[in-house]
């Protein structure tokens, strides 16, 4: 089974910070992956597809990177809205199937 | 604008049923694969529930196989999840959540506001 590991699963940062989480898969998912923010009593919100693919509307501070096993998710310079958790999720179809990581919490 | 809203939530005792239905609106529904997602109390996100847009490619996870059944009604843009046998570890606030794909899995691009499911004796 594949399994997802996410971290850190918590940071500390500051307004305009560069943030840096990661992602690993323990076998091969190419770019199967995507990335969701989820503020405090919200439902999570896409940020990132298919590996690296912004969603429409979303900061460009926002980015994402990786195929394979290892993933990155960055924001390069951290506002007030962006304290949340951060959750990466896997993608297959064969069979059909969805693992999410265990979240990265960002705080002050 | 889309909207998803679940319902059927509740407080239910251990080895009961409960159904939970999301009603779908702003968008195409028969276009688009559905999802249930859980989030326990504290806890992080775990996909429960998929299914394709003709409901021909269902999959679960592996706690609710042979339990819980995702289904979805297009001529009342609704989609269902009957859950049997709950658990204590059940308990969680229950999403419902559309694809951006309408065959294949791929990502999720709409929420709705959860439903809580609490099973507890």
């Amino acid at each position: 089974d594949i399994q997802m590991t996410q971290s850190p699963s918590s940071l500390s940062a500051s307004i305009g910070d560069r943030i840096i989480i990661t992602c690993q898969a323990n076998q091969d998912i190419s770019h199967y992956l995507n990335w969701y923010q989820q503020r405090p009593g919200k439902a999570p919100k896409v940020l990132i597809y298919d590996a690296s693919e912004l969603e429409t509307g979303v900061p460009s501070r926002f980015s994402a990177s990786g195929s394979g096993t290892d993933f990155t998710f960055t924001i390069s310079s951290l506002q007030p809205e962006d304290f949340a958790t951060y959750y990466c999720q896997h993608y297959t179809n064969l069979p059909p199937r969805v693992i999410f990581g265990g979240g990265t919490k960002v705080e002050t | 604008e889309v909207r998803l809203v679940e319902s059927g939530g509740g407080l239910v005792q251990p080895g009961r049923s409960l159904r939970l239905s999301c009603g779908a609106s702003g968008f195409v529904f028969d276009n688009h694969a559905m999802h249930w997602v859980r989030q326990a109390p504290g806890k992080g996100l775990e996909w429960v529930a998929g299914i394709s847009w003709n409901g021909r490619k269902i999959g679960y996870v592996d706690s609710v196989k042979g339990r819980f059944t995702i289904s979805r009604d297009n001529t009342k843009n609704s989609l269902y999840l009957q859950m049997n046998s709950l658990r204590v570890e059940d308990t969680a606030l229950y999403y419902c959540v559309k694809d951006s794909d309408g065959y294949n899995y791929q990502y999720f691009d709409y929420w709705g506001q959860g439903i809580l499911v609490t099973v507890s004796s």
